[in-house]
């Protein structure tokens, strides 16, 4: 079974248009971690975020936040006034303590931002 | 910290070669991980070491797979006798863990491999 599904395969948008990208994941841990991670075009998967099950609280960082509620197991990424360089794979991950921390991931979601 | 590096970048090769891929992964971490990644999908995990064990294999990893991390430092995979299938990009990642494994895995630039 998925345990990471991010139901969104590509999202397009103009740029300084803010987007939105959905996870939702599935365990029956009560310790595990989610993550986000950026694949550009060279390859290369790039860490953004690490939040574990214990700290709902949202967090910002310059042009990006993520939204975690554990009622509704969702870990949702918003990038504020997109830019063209935010034109990417996005990554969100699962691991559990159950599975020693391996990442699980979701199949990404693309995002391409038009200038 | 010069990150994890993984060479060939490319590999092209015919069906029932074998290739060999390598993984030097950040200096001080003591885990290392390898995952395939086909086109459209996320990665999927494969194997991974703490020092020189390695703690898993994959049900993916057939026989024709293997992975040996000798030193505790670098890491290889090499798949035998190739197959059409095999083509996909092969990502090496990296991290601190044991006890509290949990910290980010840092991933290379992966080795795209192409079966003709």
């Amino acid at each position: 079974a998925q345990k990471v599904t991010q139901a969104q395969t590509e999202i397009s948008v103009v740029e300084k248009e803010d987007v939105t990208l959905d996870c939702v994941y599935e365990t029956r841990d009560t310790t595990y971690y989610l993550f986000w991670y950026k694949q550009p075009p060279s390859g290369e998967l790039v860490f953004l975020i690490r939040r574990n099950s214990f700290d709902e609280q949202n967090e910002i960082s310059g042009r990006y936040s993520w939204n975690f509620q554990k009622s509704t197991s969702s870990f949702n990424f918003t990038i504020t006034a997109s830019q063209v360089v935010d034109s990417a794979v996005y990554f969100c991950a699962l691991s559990e303590e159950s599975d020693d921390y391996k990442l699980s991931f979701g199949a990404g979601t693309t995002v391409t931002v038009r200038a | 910290d010069t990150g994890v590096s993984q060479n060939p970048r490319h590999k092209i090769t015919k069906r029932g070669q074998n290739v060999t891929f390598r993984c030097d992964p950040i200096s001080e971490h003591n885990r290392l991980y390898w995952y395939r990644q086909t086109l459209g999908q996320g990665p999927e995990f494969l194997t991974y070491f703490q020092n020189e064990a390695q703690l898993e294999k994959s049900r993916l990893l057939s026989d024709r797979f293997s992975a040996e991390r000798p030193k505790g430092s670098f890491s290889t995979l090499e798949i035998q006798r190739t197959e059409q299938g095999d083509s996909a990009m092969y990502l090496c990642a990296s991290s601190l863990g044991g006890r509290s494994g949990n910290q980010p895995q840092h991933f290379g630039d992966g080795t795209r491999l192409s079966i003709l």
